[in-house]
C-alpha cells in the first residue's frame, strides 16, 4: 500500500508549457527525492531534499526546479517544457535514519510534443 | 564515485527454473546494496538490502542475494521462477557514510518468465 502519491500519472503537453508534477507522502519522512527514468537507462537523481526549505540538485543536470515548503510535499516544476523533457519522473522518500531504503511513488510519465 | 553494472538488460527463464540476475558494483567505501523490483506502471519496491550484517540476504517473494566483496558482486537469485516474478529489477548502491539515502541505480534487468 503506497503512502507516497504522485500526480498526474500521465501528462501529454505541448512545447513551452509550464508543468508541475506533484508528490506527497504521509509517512513523515524528512528526505525526499526525484529520479528521472528512461527505458534501458539508469535511474538518475535530479533533485533531493533533506527537510523543509532544503533542496539540492542531484547527479543529473535538470532544467526542472523543486520546492519543499512542507514536509509532506515535494513538487517538481518545468517552466517551459521541451520534447527533451519527455521521461518518467519518480518521486521517493526515506526516513531520517540512514537505512538506505527509499519508498517510491508510482511515477509521472511526461510526454512533451 | 559509486556505480552499478547489471549484466544483461533482458533475462528469460522458464517457470520453475532458477532466476539469476547479475549485479556488480564499484564503491570506494563499504557500501549498502539493494535490489528493487518494478512491476509495469508501478513505482519501485524494495526486494532486499545488504547493510553489513549477514552476507546472504533474504528478501520478499523468495528472492535472496549474496554480497561478495572479493568479486564486488551482489547477484540476485530465486530457486524457482513464478509467472508473477516477471518485472524489471534494479540493483542500487549507497555510500553508507554519506548520511543521506542517495542511491545510484543500475540500468535494470527485465525478467521474462515463460510458461
Amino acid at each position: 500500500e503506497a503512502d507516497i502519491y504522485q500526480t498526474p500519472r500521465y501528462l501529454v503537453i505541448g512545447t513551452g508549457k509550464k508543468i508541475t508534477l506533484e508528490c506527497s507522502q504521509t509517512m513523515g519522512h524528512d528526505k525526499m527525492y526525484w529520479y528521472q527514468q528512461d527505458p534501458g537507462m539508469e535511474l538518475h537523481l535530479i533533485h533531493y531534499s533533506y527537510g523543509v526549505n532544503s533542496t539540492e540538485k542531484g547527479d543529473l543536470s535538470s532544467e526542472s526546479t523543486v520546492s519543499r515548503i512542507r514536509t509532506e510535499h515535494f513538487p517538481l516544476t518545468l517552466e517551459s517544457a521541451r520534447p527533451s523533457h519527455t521521461s518518467q519522473y519518480l518521486c521517493a522518500s526515506s526516513p531520517t535514519a540512514n537505512t538506505g531504503e527509499l519508498f517510491f511513488g508510482e511515477g509521472s510519465r511526461l510526454t512533451v510534443l | 564515485a559509486q556505480s552499478v553494472t547489471q549484466l544483461g538488460s533482458h533475462v528469460s527463464v522458464s517457470e520453475g527454473a532458477l532466476v539469476l540476475l547479475r549485479c556488480n558494483y564499484s564503491s570506494s567505501v563499504p557500501p549498502y546494496l539493494f535490489w528493487y523490483v518494478q512491476y509495469p506502471n508501478q513505482g519501485l519496491q524494495l526486494l532486499l538490502k545488504y547493510t553489513s550484517a549477514a552476507t546472504l540476504v533474504k528478501g520478499i517473494n523468495g528472492f535472496e542475494a549474496e554480497f561478495k566483496k572479493s568479486e564486488t558482486s551482489f547477484h540476485l537469485t530465486k530457486p524457482s521462477a513464478h509467472m508473477s516474478d516477471a518485472a524489471e529489477y534494479f540493483c542500487a548502491v549507497s555510500d553508507r557514510g554519506y548520511g543521506g539515502n542517495k542511491l545510484v541505480f543500475g540500468a535494470g534487468t527485465i525478467l521474462r518468465v515463460k510458461s
